[in-house]
C-alpha cells in the first residue's frame, strides 16, 4: 500500500527565509511521481512541483525545489525567499497504479512579516 | 490550476436530498478524477474518467455516489440520499494523461464545499 506520511503539521517562517517542509513515502513500485500542492484558505488547490522517481536530478520551479533522496523515501519541499503568500496548507502527493494521488496531512506554513 | 471550473463552489443539502456537482476539465484534457477532503485531511481519490467511460472506480462508496463523463458536457459527481458524513469538499482534476510515466500532472478545480443539514 502506498503511504504519505508529513510530520509537521504547522511550521512558522520569517518573510524572506528559506523553509522546508518534510515528506516521506512508501511504495513497492519502482515508476510513481511526487508532486507538491498548495491549497490557501480560499481552498484551491495548486499545483507547485513534480518529481518523478527515475529522475536524476531535483526538481526545480521558481522558488520552489524538490530534495529527492531516493534511497531514504523522502520527497522534501524546500520554499526558498518565502512571502507572506506563501501562508497555506502544503500537501505532498504520490502517483501510484499510474494515475491515483495518494495525498499526505498537511503542513500549515505561516509566514510572518 | 486555471482552467478546471467546478461548480457550484458551495452547495448546501438537507439529508436526504440528492447534490450534483460539476466539473469542466482543462481544454485539451480528457482525464478526469474526482477527490474528496474531509476536514483536517488530505484529498482521497475517488473515481478517475475519461470521455463516457469509468476507468476506476475504486475509492468511492458502492451506494448513493455516481460519477459520469459524458461525450458532450461536464463531468457530473452525483449523490444521492446525502447524509451528514458526506459534508465535505469534492475536487475535480484533469490530466492531458493518465499514466504517470508520462508525468501526468493532475491540475484541480477550487472545490465544491458539500454541506449536510
Amino acid at each position: 500500500a502506498q503511504k504519505i506520511t508529513q510530520t509537521q503539521p504547522g511550521m512558522f517562517v520569517q518573510e524572506k527565509e528559506a523553509v522546508t517542509l518534510d515528506c516521506t513515502y512508501d511504495t513497492s513500485d519502482p515508476s510513481y511521481g511526487l508532486f507538491w500542492y498548495k491549497q490557501p484558505s480560499s481552498g484551491e488547490m495548486i499545483f507547485l512541483i513534480y518529481q518523478g522517481s527515475y529522475d536524476q536530478q531535483n526538481a526545480t520551479e521558481g522558488r520552489y525545489s524538490l530534495n529527492f533522496q531516493k534511497a531514504r523515501k523522502s520527497a522534501n519541499l524546500v520554499i526558498s525567499a518565502s512571502q507572506l503568500g506563501d501562508s497555506a496548507m502544503y500537501f505532498c502527493a504520490m502517483s501510484y497504479n499510474d494515475y491515483k494521488l495518494s495525498f499526505g496531512a498537511g503542513t500549515t506554513v505561516t509566514v510572518r512579516a | 490550476n486555471a482552467g478546471v471550473m467546478q461548480n457550484p463552489r458551495h452547495l448546501v443539502r438537507r439529508r436526504g436530498q440528492e447534490a450534483r456537482l460539476r466539473c469542466s476539465p482543462m481544454k485539451g484534457h480528457s482525464h478526469v478524477y474526482w477527490y474528496r477532503q474531509l476536514p483536517e485531511e488530505g484529498l482521497k481519490f475517488m473515481v478517475y474518467l475519461q470521455k463516457e467511460n469509468i476507468i476506476d472506480e475504486s475509492g468511492m462508496p458502492k451506494e448513493r455516489f455516481s460519477a459520469e463523463f459524458p461525450k458532450e458536457g461536464p463531468s457530473i459527481l452525483r449523490i444521492q440520499q446525502v447524509v451528514r458524513g458526506d459534508s465535505a469538499a469534492y475536487f475535480c482534476a484533469s490530466s492531458t494523461t493518465g499514466s504517470a510515466l508520462a508525468k501526468n500532472i493532475q491540475y484541480f478545480g477550487a472545490g465544491t464545499r458539500l454541506s449536510v443539514l
